[in-house]
C-alpha cells in the first residue's frame, strides 16, 4: 500500500466549476499537509499548507484535513483556465521531508 | 528575491556516462533537499542537507549517486555511472531553518530533466 494515494486524473471541468481534489494517506505520523500546483515543465509551487484537522481558506482555494479518516481535500471555486495544472498533495511529520501523491492533472476548459 | 535555480534544465547522456546536476537554493536557506520523479511515479525524496551536512540520505537509490553541498551554499548531485533507470526529473527544494513558524515550507526549483539512453 502506498503511503499517499491520489487519483492521477485527468479531471476535466468547465470554467466556473467547483473542483474537488483528494488524497488519502496511511501513515498516522503525518502532521503537516500541503497542496502544490505544478505547471508543465515547472517546479511544484506551494498553494496551501495546513497543520490541524479542519478547513483553511485562501481566496478561491480551500484545504480540508480530516486526520481521523486520513483524508485531505483541496477545493477550487470558480475555476479558471489558468488553474489547469497538476495538483500534488504532500505531507510530512516531524522529520520534515515530504511524501507526495502522484498528482492530479486538472484541465479547465473555457 | 531569486527562487531556487537548477542547472542544467535538461541533460541527455548515454548509459555509463557521468552527469552532475547543480542546485542553487534561495539565499539564506539552510535546508536543501533533492527529490526525483521517475515517469509515471510520484516525486520521491532523495536526501536532505542542513547547511553542508547530510541530515538524511535514506532516499538515495544506490552508491552511484553522490551529493555534496559546498560551504552550505549550492549543491551538486552526481550520477556515475548513469543507468537507464536514472532517467527522470530531479528537483531541488530549499527552506529556511525554523521555517517562519511553518513546518518545512519547501520552495522548489524547476527541475533538471535527465534522459539516459
Amino acid at each position: 500500500q502506498k503511503e499517499v494515494e491520489q487519483d492521477p486524473g485527468p479531471l476535466s471541468v468547465p470554467e466556473g466549476a467547483i473542483v474537488s481534489l483528494n488524497c488519502t494517506y496511511s501513515n498516522s505520523a503525518f502532521q503537516y499537509f500541503m497542496w502544490y500546483r505544478q505547471y508543465s515543465r515547472k517546479g511544484p509551487e506551494l498553494l496551501m499548507y495546513t497543520y490541524s484537522s479542519g478547513n483553511k481558506e485562501d481566496g478561491r482555494f480551500t484545504a480540508q484535513v480530516d486526520k481521523s479518516s486520513k483524508y485531505i481535500s483541496l477545493f477550487i471555486r470558480d475555476s479558471q483556465p489558468s488553474d489547469s495544472a497538476t495538483y500534488l498533495c504532500a505531507m510530512t511529520g516531524t522529520w520534515g521531508t515530504l511524501t507526495f501523491g502522484k498528482g492530479t492533472m486538472l484541465l479547465v476548459s473555457p | 528575491e531569486a527562487g531556487v535555480t537548477q542547472f542544467p534544465s535538461h541533460s541527455v547522456i548515454e548509459k555509463g556516462q557521468t552527469v552532475t546536476l547543480r542546485c542553487d537554493p534561495i539565499s539564506g536557506h539552510d535546508n536543501l533537499y533533492w527529490y526525483r520523479r521517475v515517469m509515471g511515479k510520484e516525486i520521491k525524496f532523495l536526501l536532505h542537507f542542513v547547511k553542508e551536512s547530510k541530515q538524511d540520505e535514506s532516499g538515495m537509490p544506490n552508491n552511484r549517486f553522490l551529493a555534496e553541498r559546498t560551504g552550505g551554499t549550492y549543491s551538486t548531485l552526481k550520477v556515475q555511472p548513469a543507468e537507464l533507470e536514472d532517467s527522470g526529473v530531479y528537483f531541488c527544494a530549499s527552506s529556511p531553518l525554523g521555517g517562519q513558524g511553518l513546518k518545512d515550507t519547501q520552495y522548489f526549483g524547476p527541475g533538471t530533466r535527465l534522459t539516459v539512453l
